[in-house]
C-alpha cells in the first residue's frame, strides 16, 4: 500500500502554462511539505503544512501554491510555468520529525 | 538560514572497501537525520540521532552526532552495489518541524 502517492509522475508543459500536481498520504499524518529537487539533486522546502498553518520558504515564488482539500491531501498549483521550474517536485507528510516522501513529479517545462 | 556542507560531493569505490561521508554546520541542531535516495524515486529514512555523541548502528552503516551537536558522519564498512545511491543529511533547528537538507554524496559501489 502506498504511503505517501503523487500524480503525476512526470509532467511535460509549454510556458506559461498553469499545471496542478496532485499529494495524497494514507499515514493519518499531521504536516504535509512539499519540495523541489534541481538537477544537482539539492532538495529545498518549498512548503509545510500543519494543521492549516502554512509555512512558506520566502525564495518561493508567488506563482506557487499548495492548496490543502483536507488533511491527507497537499496539492500544488503553479501559474504561469517558467524554464527555471524544471526540476522534480516530491510531496512529503511526517507526524513527529520522520518524514515519508513521495515518489517525485518531474517537471519539464519547454 | 542553516546550512548544512556535505563531504565528499561524489564517492566511487570497490564493492568491499569502507568510506566516510560527513555532514558538517556551524549551527547547532536538535536532531539530524540521514536518508537515501535511490534513482526515480523520493528519499527514505535511514536514522535520526538526538543527543550530542551518539552512535548508531544499521547493519554496516554507523551513522555519529558530533558532541556539540553541528556535525554528523556516516560510515559504512564493506560496502556493497546495494549501497549506491544519493545520501543526504538533513536537520531540525530548535522549535521548527522544517527540515534543512544538506546537498547530498552520491555514492557509486563497483562490483
Amino acid at each position: 500500500d502506498t504511503a505517501v502517492s503523487q500524480t503525476p509522475k512526470y509532467l511535460v508543459t509549454q510556458m506559461g502554462n498553469d499545471k496542478s500536481i496532485k499529494c495524497e498520504q494514507n499515514l493519518g499524518h499531521d504536516t504535509m511539505y512539499w519540495y523541489k529537487q534541481d538537477s544537482k539533486k539539492f532538495l529545498k522546502i518549498m512548503f509545510s503544512y500543519n494543521n492549516k498553518e502554512l509555512i512558506i520558504n520566502e525564495t518561493v515564488p508567488n506563482r506557487f501554491s499548495p492548496k490543502s482539500p483536507d488533511k491527507a491531501h497537499l496539492n500544488l498549483h503553479i501559474n504561469s510555468l517558467e524554464l527555471g521550474d524544471s526540476a522534480v517536485y516530491f510531496c512529503a507528510s511526517s507526524k513527529l520529525h520522520e518524514q515519508f516522501f513521495g515518489p517525485g513529479t518531474r517537471l519539464t517545462v519547454l | 538560514t542553516q546550512l548544512l556542507e556535505q563531504s565528499p560531493q561524489f564517492l566511487s569505490i570497490q564493492e568491499g572497501e569502507n568510506l566516510t561521508v560527513y555532514c558538517n554546520s556551524s549551527s547547532v541542531f536538535s536532531s539530524l537525520q540521514w536518508y537515501r535516495q535511490e534513482p526515480g524515486e523520493g528519499p527514505v529514512l535511514l536514522v535520526t540521532v538526538v543527543t550530542g555523541g551518539e552512535v548508531k548502528k544499521l547493519k554496516r552503516l554507523t551513522f555519529q552526532f558530533g558532541d556539540a551537536r553541528k556535525d554528523s558522519s556516516l560510515h559504512i564498512t564493506a560496502a556493497q552495489t546495494g549501497d549506491t545511491g544519493l545520501y543526504l543529511c538533513a536537520a531540525l533547528g530548535a522549535g521548527s518541524y522544517q527540515l534543512t537538507f544538506g546537498k547530498g554524496t552520491k555514492l557509486s559501489v563497483i562490483p
